[in-house]
């Protein structure tokens, strides 16, 4: 059964720590992106990588890092920089890393207090 | 910064109307994706549609994108209880090497 796994659904963590996000995908895909979606917005993007290795910053990638040492993995780390980092955050893979579609994970609601 | 806005922001219809869902850009692009977003999940691609299509079929979805408008549309036929969610569209940046989407308009589909 293909597809992109996020752990956990639902996080809490105290003000002032870091948190790392889990995405796995089993898709072979090359390029994977990590999105911010606060209530009732859009997604923004945060950083993506289009390659193994590889990755770039998107629009609002102050306060978190990723790595990328597998193909299949893409964890992001909400540091204590983050200054509002209560948000859903998705997970995303693609074949075409060249703007063509993109396959969704199912989220993880972060809530930092 | 946004590439696409949907318009309306809501929608509000009956089980069995069609819903119309519009979305505007700025730059050219040489596709125009739709995503579709139940609440707390994750989104699911809906339909891709190239620059030079004007028209594009997939079930009960009609996309049209008139690139001289800079706009496209979202029609969903016959709707239903099941087809409410959010709906966003996602062009690519210049560069081609991500996506940007817009706010989304919320549709809710009452039995």
């Amino acid at each position: 059964d293909g597809g992109i796994t996020q752990s956990p659904k639902y996080l809490f963590r105290k003000e002032g720590q870091n948190v790392t996000l889990s995405c796995e995908q089993n898709l072979n895909h090359d390029a994977m992106y990590w999105y911010r979606q606060d209530p009732g917005q859009g997604l923004r993007l945060i950083y993506y990588s289009q390659i193994v290795n590889d990755f770039q910053k998107g629009d609002i990638a102050e306060g978190y890092s990723v790595s990328r040492e597998k193909k299949e993995s893409f964890p992001l780390t909400v540091t204590s920089a983050q200054k509002n980092p209560t948000a859903f955050y998705l997970c995303a893979s693609s074949i075409d890393p060249t703007g063509g579609e993109q396959y969704f994970g199912p989220g993880t609601r972060l809530t930092v207090t | 910064s946004q590439q696409g806005e949907e318009d309306p922001q809501a929608l509000s219809i009956q089980e069995g109307e069609n819903a119309t869902m519009n979305c505007s850009y700025k730059t050219s692009i040489n596709n125009l994706q739709w995503y579709r977003q139940n609440s707390g999940r994750g989104l699911v691609h809906l339909i891709l549609i190239r620059s030079n299509e004007r028209e594009k079929h997939s079930g009960r979805l009609r996309v049209t994108l008139d690139t001289s408008k800079k706009s496209s549309s979202l029609l969903i036929t016959a709707s239903r209880a099941a087809d409410t969610a959010s709906y966003f569209c996602a062009t690519p940046n210049n560069a081609g090497n991500m996506l940007t989407f817009g706010g989304g308009t919320r549709l809710m589909v009452k039995p």
